[in-house]
């Protein structure tokens, strides 16, 4: 069936550092891909939807220019938390469909956990 | 989206059967009723997705009574594995705007021996 990987799975890094956690499609094309962010014992939160070839579109409360979004094949989409601090560690999680068949879930990936310092 | 409303949490033993409800008063004629089931550290995985009276696959079945304004989830015989958070949406699948899935609270099962 479909598959959405996420890299890296784990990351632990610095206060100040960018981050770039990457998205694929595995085995279908995805136009759209999403992030969403889920804080501990909470729900997930859809932060942009990434189009391929186009800006995203972020959700309200969300800084594009803080979380930097690049789909720029129909299998890859990037999230680049620029500038991390400590409030932006969070389990960040994509997903993604294959839209050229009618009906078709979204399928998520298995989440990158960032811890910042 | 349909706003959905699910209990926080539920208990259950091993072999029990399950029923999660989620009720969707304001379901859309065009909306369908899916559900994702989510493990601590990993992303939510598709459970099953239907639109009206009963649907069933291989991991549970999806209840809908005629007014649809309301679900239920059922896990037969769950294990120690089937402890998750399951979540209810509701939506047009066929709405592009679909895709951009508003998650709930949810329902976390915890499931003992």
């Amino acid at each position: 069936g479909a598959v959405v990987s996420q890299h890296p799975s784990w990351v632990i890094c610095k206060s100040g550092t960018s981050v770039k956690i990457e998205c694929r499609s595995l085995d279908f094309q995805a136009t759209t891909m999403f992030w969403y962010r889920q804080f501990p014992k909470q729900s997930l939160m859809l932060m942009a939807t990434s189009n391929e070839g186009s800006k995203a579109t972020y959700e309200q409360g969300v800084e594009k220019d803080k979380f930097l979004i690049n789909h720029a094949s129909l299998t890859l989409s990037t999230l680049t938390v620029t500038s991390a601090h400590p409030e932006d560690s969070s389990f960040y999680i994509c997903s993604a469909n294959n839209g050229q068949t009618h009906n078709q879930p979204q399928h998520f990936g298995d989440g990158t956990r960032l811890s910042i310092l | 989206l349909a706003k959905t409303t699910q209990p926080i949490s539920m208990d259950s033993y091993e072999g029990q059967e399950v029923n999660i409800t989620c009720s969707h008063n304001n379901i859309a004629t065009n909306d369908y009723i899916t559900w994702y089931q989510q493990f601590p550290s990993q992303g939510p995985r598709f459970i099953i997705q239907g639109y009206k009276t009963k649907v069933t696959n291989e991991v549970a079945s999806l209840f809908i009574p005629a007014d649809r304004k309301s679900s239920t989830l059922s896990l037969p015989r769950v294990s120690l594995s089937d402890t998750a958070v399951y979540y209810c949406l509701v939506g047009d699948i066929n709405s592009p705007g679909f895709q951009k899935l508003v998650f709930g609270t949810g329902t976390r099962l915890l499931v003992s021996p």
